[in-house]
């Protein structure tokens, strides 16, 4: 069974800095996404990043972007010029290619400072 | 375009009691998930549907099923509830994307 691994609980960040938020996977397979999950107190979940494991290329969104490391099975979450509105749960998540079942990690609880 | 919406938002039951939580989505999608979230966990799958008529097992599905009613509705049923089933419960529609409804909590007492 794949597993995620997210060793912060809580993290906090200064408004307008970088802040960065680990997550390792384990698995056999080859081919598979990864996500990043952010959930505000209103308790949406909203996909912030995406990234398809035969791609090398980190994906970016705006202020948010991925360090990928296959090898390693690493997918760490920058976040640069971070604002109020980032306060939340961040939770990865990793799911084989075609199949359904979607593996999310405990999360990680950002608060940014003013 | 409303997207993902569950009913109800909040529901209290006692223990034996059932219920029914509705989710429906207006995206056209094939896909559709029922999570749990418990506190300090990530979402654990209970049920998914692939397709219109088709529904399987996820990681977490004793004490839980599930109808896919049509292409729009997907729902999960409590036949008698226990407090382990106390939990904040998310329906997901999904093609390429994907989309969350707001959530229903649960609590059993």
């Amino acid at each position: 069974a794949q597993t995620v691994t997210q060793s912060q609980p809580e993290m906090s960040v200064q408004e307008a800095e970088t802040v960065t938020l680990s997550c390792t996977y384990d698995t056999s397979e080859n081919n598979y996404y990864l996500f990043w999950y952010k959930q505000p107190p209103s308790r949406q979940m909203i996909l912030v990043i995406r990234q398809e494991a035969y791609k090398q290329q980190n994906a970016t969104e705006n202020r948010f972007s991925v360090n990928f490391q296959k090898a390693a099975k690493s997918f760490s979450l920058k976040i640069s010029d971070s604002q109020l509105g980032d306060t939340a749960m961040y939770f990865c998540a990793f799911m084989k290619h075609n199949n359904n079942d979607m593996r999310f990690g405990a999360g990680t609880r950002l608060t940014v400072k003013p | 375009n409303a997207g993902v919406t569950q009913t109800p938002k909040f529901q209290v039951l006692k223990t034996g009691q059932s219920m029914t939580l509705q989710c429906a989505q207006d995206m056209n999608h094939n896909s559709m998930y029922w999570y749990r979230q418990d506190p300090g966990m990530g979402l654990r799958l209970i049920y998914y549907s692939a397709s219109e008529g088709t529904t399987d097992k996820g990681e977490v599905p004793n004490g839980y099923n599930v109808s896919r009613l049509n292409k729009r509705e997907f729902s999960l049923r409590l036949e008698s509830a226990a407090p382990s089933q106390t939990s904040v419960y998310f329906c997901e529609s999904r093609d390429y994307e994907q989309y969350f409804g707001p959530g229903t909590r649960l609590t059993v007492t």
